[in-house]
């Protein structure tokens, strides 16, 4: 099982990234997806999540309305587009898979983008 | 926003040591609660869910406990691999939330 971001890097205040996740060896449309960011020495920070079908989403405070998570499941990937960027979204950006079952966990994660804003 | 908080903030220990780290939510999650482990340039993975599950894969060193509102992750006897940091969080209710972390150090 795969989960690959990439699309992260260096962008000014104000600018946009889209990051993307390239899904593997697991049957993308049947999971839901999640966006979660790290500072390094903090605490995860979860961003959003996306439906199995792509018809419904959560989003936290900070980012809504600057950000959207969407989905293609005919390329198993998922994206977060990211607006109106600012220095405090620089973080290592991860995609991860919530598990089957009402759990309310991940169970699995990739190994992060960074995405670094500054001018 | 539920906070969830994370005690203590490092801990010192020895292979073969039992540790037990705490994790608080400001509000009752029932047991919507999962713990992960994270190292450096890894992906996290899933340890524990549902507060006392055992992801598949895991070894059974790795045990958790709670309910409500106070929940704990206990390794019965730390490995060299064990030595990374662990974080606690919620999925009851959106936003999730995440703990700070505990850094587990030799």
């Amino acid at each position: 099982l795969q989960l690959v971001e990439s699309g992260g890097g260096l962008v000014r205040p104000g600018g946009s990234l889209r990051l993307s996740c390239a899904a593997s060896q697991f049957t993308f449309n049947a999971y839901n997806m999640h966006w979660v960011r790290q500072v390094p020495g903090q605490g995860p920070l979860w961003l959003s999540r996306i439906d199995a079908d792509g018809f419904d989403t959560n989003s936290a405070d900070i980012v809504r309305g600057r950000f959207t998570i969407s989905r293609d499941n005919a390329k198993s990937t998922l994206y977060l587009q990211m607006n109106s960027l600012r220095v405090e979204d620089s973080a290592v950006y991860f995609c991860a898979r919530e598990s089957l079952g009402l759990f309310g966990a991940i169970d699995y994660w990739g190994l992060g983008t960074l995405v670094i804003v500054s001018s | 926003d539920i906070q969830m908080t994370q005690s203590p903030s490092s801990v010192s220990a020895s292979v073969g040591d039992r540790v037990t780290i705490t994790c608080r939510a400001s509000q009752p999650i029932n047991t919507w609660l999962a713990w992960y482990q994270h190292k450096p340039g890894k992906a996290p993975k899933l340890l524990i869910y549902a507060a006392s599950r055992l992801q598949s894969g895991i070894p059974s060193r790795f045990s958790g406990s709670g309910s409500g509102t106070h929940f704990t992750l206990t390794i019965s006897s730390l490995q060299p691999e064990d030595f990374a940091t662990y974080f606690c969080q919620q999925g009851q209710f959106f936003p999730w939330t995440f703990g700070q972390g505990t850094k587990m150090e030799i």
